[in-house]
């Protein structure tokens, strides 16, 4: 059974960092396509980033240079580093499994998500 | 950027009846790479359908998506009073990937 868990959520002050953490089971991270996804709260979802499973990363536009996706294939878990925090990026932060079959792409399983508050 | 618009914003409807939900790009998106997925109150999306007709595995066939171009529809069949929840349709034709900004389908 496929499983994420996501962690690493908190307050933090603007100009902070956080790293969240997305474990995963029932599957090896490394092979397959993973993407953040986040949800600000009472607001619709917004794409953060994607990694491949060949390790080329994608970053939106509203947190390139601040964010870096990541994997770790011994722990088989998945993470996004997230510095220079702005009010804005206070949100649910989602990781997703992601299916690109016969070329159709989506994100197939989510994990419950972490929040993250940023304010002073 | 592709813009996703989703009309109406809000759909009130009763068990029973039939739902179309309509998302429309900015700009032509490659059929393989829309999907729509469904939201309720404090849980993670959940994928319906993903290459703008492919349901997702556990999905009911009372749900159904269409559309080309620049068009696309989510349609319920019957409606069912675990559907009622947002709808949103995400689109990968191009980076950075977007949603819509959601359709609320509620209990009449």
């Amino acid at each position: 059974e496929v499983q994420l868990v996501e962690s690493g959520g908190g307050l933090v002050q603007p100009g902070g960092s956080l790293r969240l953490s997305c474990a995963a089971s029932g599957f090896t991270v490394s092979s397959n396509y993973m993407s953040w996804v986040r949800q600000a709260p009472g607001k619709g979802l917004e794409w953060v980033s994607v990694i491949y499973s060949g390790g080329t990363t994608y970053y939106a536009d509203s947190v390139k240079g601040r964010f870096t996706i990541s994997r770790d294939n011994s722990k088989n878990t998945l993470y996004l580093q997230v510095d220079s925090l702005r009010p804005e990026d206070s949100a649910v932060y989602f990781c997703a499994r992601d299916t690109y079959t016969s070329g159709r792409y989506a994100h197939e399983y989510w994990g419950q998500g972490t929040l993250v508050t940023v304010s002073s | 950027e592709i813009v996703l618009t989703q009309s109406p914003g809000t759909l009130s409807l009763s068990p029973g009846e039939r739902a179309t939900l309509s998302c429309r790009a900015s700009q032509s998106v490659s059929s393989n790479y829309l999907a729509w997925y469904q939201q309720k109150p404090g849980q993670a999306p959940r994928l319906l359908i993903y290459g703008t007709s492919s349901r997702a595995t556990g999905i009911p066939d009372r749900f159904s998506g269409s559309g080309s171009g620049t068009d696309f529809t989510l349609t319920f069949s019957r409606l069912e009073p675990e559907d009622f929840a947002v709808y949103y349709c995400q689109q990968f034709g191009s980076s950075p990937w977007t949603f819509g900004q959601g359709t609320r389908v509620e209990i009449k």
